[in-house]
Parts: structure tokens; sequence; C-alpha cells
């Protein structure tokens, strides 16, 4: 499909809970990002890396600790959180850097997290 | 600040008409817009992008439209299945590596 897989594809955590979300890119791209998709809001941008190198925090809570191991690999690791941070969670991955290029980007499949 | 608006309410069309979505934006012209069909439970997919000197550009069945004066750019899907049945996002960027999405419209093709 679109060579991003997310893992797991639905998460329910309480509030206490430690837990992690995998994204992986087989597209040899060098660019990742988390995306934060609630209902009827836009996608929110939370990270960007490039080649392994964090560029952008969007002013996110640091109960969301990205960590990027190698160009193939992004995780979003998770630590009390609260019920609004129920949502879908995208991975994305780009050749190069989006932006001022265009470069397209390409979306896994999310994964839908519920805090309780 | 930029901002993309669509329209938030589900588009219902019947099948075989044409399909239009509208997508509005803020501020100075972006260089180009992107337009993305999500599927429930499922990521966004790249459709097409217009750049700013494009006025249309054309895949398919699918056609885009960039009008700068209007500060809009229009998405149509002519001879419409009820296969085309998603949400449609509009993005646009933002500074070097950001870009900023609309919240979609939900088109329904009814059969």
């Amino acid at each position: 499909e679109t060579g991003v897989t997310q893992t797991p594809r639905h998460l329910v955590m309480g509030m206490t809970n430690k837990k992690s979300l995998k994204c992986e890119q087989h597209l040899g791209h060098n660019a990742m990002y988390w995306y934060k998709q609630s209902a009827k809001k836009p996608l929110e941008l939370m990270f960007v890396y490039s080649l392994e190198e964090r560029v952008e925090n969007n002013s996110v809570p640091s109960r969301f600790s990205p960590e990027c191991p190698n160009s193939s690999h992004l995780f979003l690791h998770l630590h009390t959180l609260q019920p609004e941070d129920s949502a879908l969670y995208l991975c994305a991955s780009s050749q190069y850097l989006s932006g001022a290029s265009g470069e397209t980007q390409y979306f896994g499949p999310g994964t839908r997290l519920l805090v309780l | 600040s930029q901002k993309i608006e669509q329209n938030s309410e589900a588009l219902n069309i019947q099948e075989g008409k044409t399909a239009t979505l509208t997508c509005n934006y803020t501020n100075y012209s972006p260089a180009y817009l992107q337009w993305y069909r999500q599927d429930p439970g499922r990521g966004p997919v790249f459709l097409l992008l217009i750049r700013e000197n494009e006025k249309e550009k054309r895949k398919e069945r699918l056609k885009v439209t960039f009008d700068t004066t209007l500060k809009q750019s229009l998405f149509h899907i002519t001879a419409s299945q009820p296969a085309d049945s998603a949400t449609y996002l509009c993005a646009r960027a933002s500074g070097t590596y950001k870009y900023i999405f609309g919240t979609g419209t939900r088109l329904k093709v009814l059969a």
C-alpha cells in the first residue's frame, strides 16, 4: 500500500500507563513525521525528523517523547497521557523535508489511541 | 497566521455528477497546494499538487484549480462513482518543512 506501517493499530491505555507507538517506512525516505488527528480538527504536526535528527517540536507536551533510531524507524513514547490525547496518530515520510519543495508525504494507517 | 479552510459540511452528490470541493487559504499565496484523500481508519493518500503558477492540473477524472486572486483551490471529480466517497484534504506549505491541513470535506457519492 503506502510503504509506511504503524503498530499497534489500536491502543487503549490508562493515564498512568507507558506505551510506545512504532512507525516503519520501507521507501528509503529521509524525513519522517508524527501527526495527531482529532475529530473535526485538521491534522496537527507534532514532530519532524530529517536523517534521524529532530528538526521540529511543534509545542508538544513532554508526555509525548519521539525517538528516531534510524531513517526507517520512528517511535512515539507515551506516558501519563490525558483523555484529551485520545486521537488518531499518523506517521508520515517523505523523500526529503517537505514544505518548500512540495515533497509528497506518504502516510501510514495510523494508531487509534484511547486514553481512559 | 496561515490557515486552510474547507467546507466541513458533508457533500452528497449523485453518481455520475461532478463533485466540486473548495479550499480557501489565508495570508500570502503558498507556492503550491496539495490534495489528499482519506478513507475511514486510514492515513491520507496524496492525489495532486498544483503550483502557484499553474491555473489548472488534471489527473484522470480529477481536476484542481488554483486562483491566487480568490485565494482558493477547487477540486473536481468528474463522472463521480460511489468508490470516490471519502474525505478530501487540502494542504499548504508553511515554512521549510511544515504543512498546514484543512479539516477536510467528506464526499458521499450516492448510487
